[in-house]
């Protein structure tokens, strides 16, 4: 399985702020995406980042708010705009690799907004 | 939108016994996928039963999987205090080119020494 890395591993911000989280893997990889998981809950996605064309966003989640890049195929950022305390959660990002079902995440960004 | 259900949604044990958590799921699946997860740290694949596998092994664990009552076991023998995680089952749809994971609400395990 691929190596996954995010950046920063936590943050804490201040309200209508912005956060840029990178997610980084050490090959290429077919598909990335994007989950959220709020205090206490379990993983929502957030979208799915397409290599040279805009995210897919999931219900619920729009690209003003959670604006995603992905250069190539080993690099993605997910940008958390306008913060809101209801922002605080750990976002993870996610690899899928050529030829295969198993997905490894990233180690999570852990943000608080106060 | 979540699409599997997991109990119990906590589980305490004493070290040494077997820890049992079910995993239920509504529509068809490709496969399904079992994470742990250590103090809301990032998740660790741990096994992945494809929907024609009845059962599946990996070291102490031992996943079953039952499509005709849509619902998964995850057990871990022998347990250990660092077995102390949540455990979420995640199901793979059932379009093969679909790769988007639903996650259940997990199960919180305690391992007591």
């Amino acid at each position: 399985s691929a190596v996954i890395s995010q950046k920063p591993s936590r943050d804490i911000c201040q309200r209508g702020t912005s956060l840029t989280i990178q997610c980084q893997v050490d090959s290429q990889v077919t598909m990335m995406f994007w989950y959220r998981q709020q205090p206490g809950q379990s993983l929502t996605l957030i979208a799915t980042a397409n290599q040279g064309s805009e995210a897919t966003y999931e219900s619920g989640f729009v690209i003003d708010k959670f604006p995603i890049s992905r250069p190539n195929l080993t690099f993605s950022t997910l940008t958390v705009s306008n913060m809101s305390p209801e922002d605080s959660s750990i976002y993870l990002c996610r690899e899928l690799g050529q030829g295969t079902y198993e997905q490894y995440f990233g180690p999570g960004t852990r943000l608080t907004v106060t | 939108s979540q699409q599997g259900e997991e109990d119990p949604q906590a589980l305490s044990i004493q070290e040494g016994e077997n820890a049992t958590m079910n995993c239920s799921y509504k529509t068809s699946i490709n496969n399904l996928q079992w994470y742990r997860q250590n103090s809301g740290r990032g998740l660790v694949h741990l096994i992945l039963i494809r929907s024609n596998e009845r059962e599946k092994h990996s070291g102490r664990l031992r996943v079953t999987l039952d499509t005709s009552k849509k619902s998964s076991s995850l057990l871990i023998t022998a347990s250990r205090a660092a077995d102390t995680a949540s455990y979420f089952c995640a199901r793979g749809p059932g379009r093969s080119n679909d790769y988007k994971l639903s996650f259940g609400a997990g199960t919180t395990v305690t391992v007591r020494a």
